[in-house]
């Protein structure tokens, strides 16, 4: 079983749609979740991290049901600029490291 | 700028050819790592460093090596050994008692 599990889409959703990818992790001890976003042919750049509590940045909102073991990320009101790669990730920290686990990511396409 | 660059983009390697890829930080950062990324695959750890002189294997270290003389720079070899080096390599960096990883541009590795 994969550490950290995604849909990997890809998600087609019209312009101006709602749109929200799940995250299933394996380990229950994780601490630090984010969602990283990724274009075609580039670096992962940081989107959001996920608290307890949820949190939102505009359009992008961020749940943690640490019960469930799963995140998700929603995003409202899609942009043709939202078309990328999301990817998940976990810190699983076992002693001594502290690495992040990456998904293998959701693809998320715009459509006009 | 403060930012990771890394050298070059692409990268050939012939058949039993070592090969350097470069990755600098101006970011002050004491932690660095090296990732692999395969098509509609997330990223796989090589190794990571968490100060100068001293780094650890990751995930899928075999076939590679790595050195640290300096906070900056944390260069990553591809040995023939490795017999599967395309893909596309990224670096991080993360700040002291900080968690988000910061990505450098990534180099492609194509295999002649």
């Amino acid at each position: 079983r994969k550490e950290v599990e995604q849909d990997p889409g890809p998600f087609n959703v019209p312009e101006g749609a709602t749109v929200a990818f799940n995250c299933t992790y394996s380990n229950s001890a994780s601490q630090s979740f984010f969602w990283y976003r990724q274009d075609c042919r580039k670096e992962p750049k940081l989107l959001m991290s996920v608290y307890s509590s949820g949190n939102e940045d505009g359009r992008f909102t961020a749940q943690l049901n640490r019960a469930s073991q799963y995140i998700s990320l929603l995003i409202r009101d899609s942009k043709l600029s939202d078309s990328a790669t999301y990817l998940c990730v976990v810190n699983e920290t076992p002693p001594g490291r502290r690495a992040l686990t990456f998904g293998s990511g959701t693809r998320l396409q715009v459509q006009p | 700028d403060g930012g990771i660059t890394q050298s070059p983009k692409y990268l050939f390697r012939k058949e039993g050819q070592n090969v350097t890829l470069s990755c600098e930080q101006n970011l002050n950062h004491d932690a660095m790592y090296w990732y692999r990324q395969d098509p509609g695959q997330g990223l796989r750890l090589i190794y990571y460093s968490q100060i100068v002189n001293d780094f650890q294997k990751g995930d899928i270290a075999e076939g590679y090596s790595v050195s640290r003389e300096k906070k900056e720079s944390f260069p990553l070899t591809v040995t023939s050994a490795q017999k599967n080096p395309t893909a596309f390599y990224l670096c991080a960096s993360t700040g002291r008692g900080q968690e988000t990883q910061y990505f450098g541009p990534g180099t492609r590795l194509l295999v002649l």
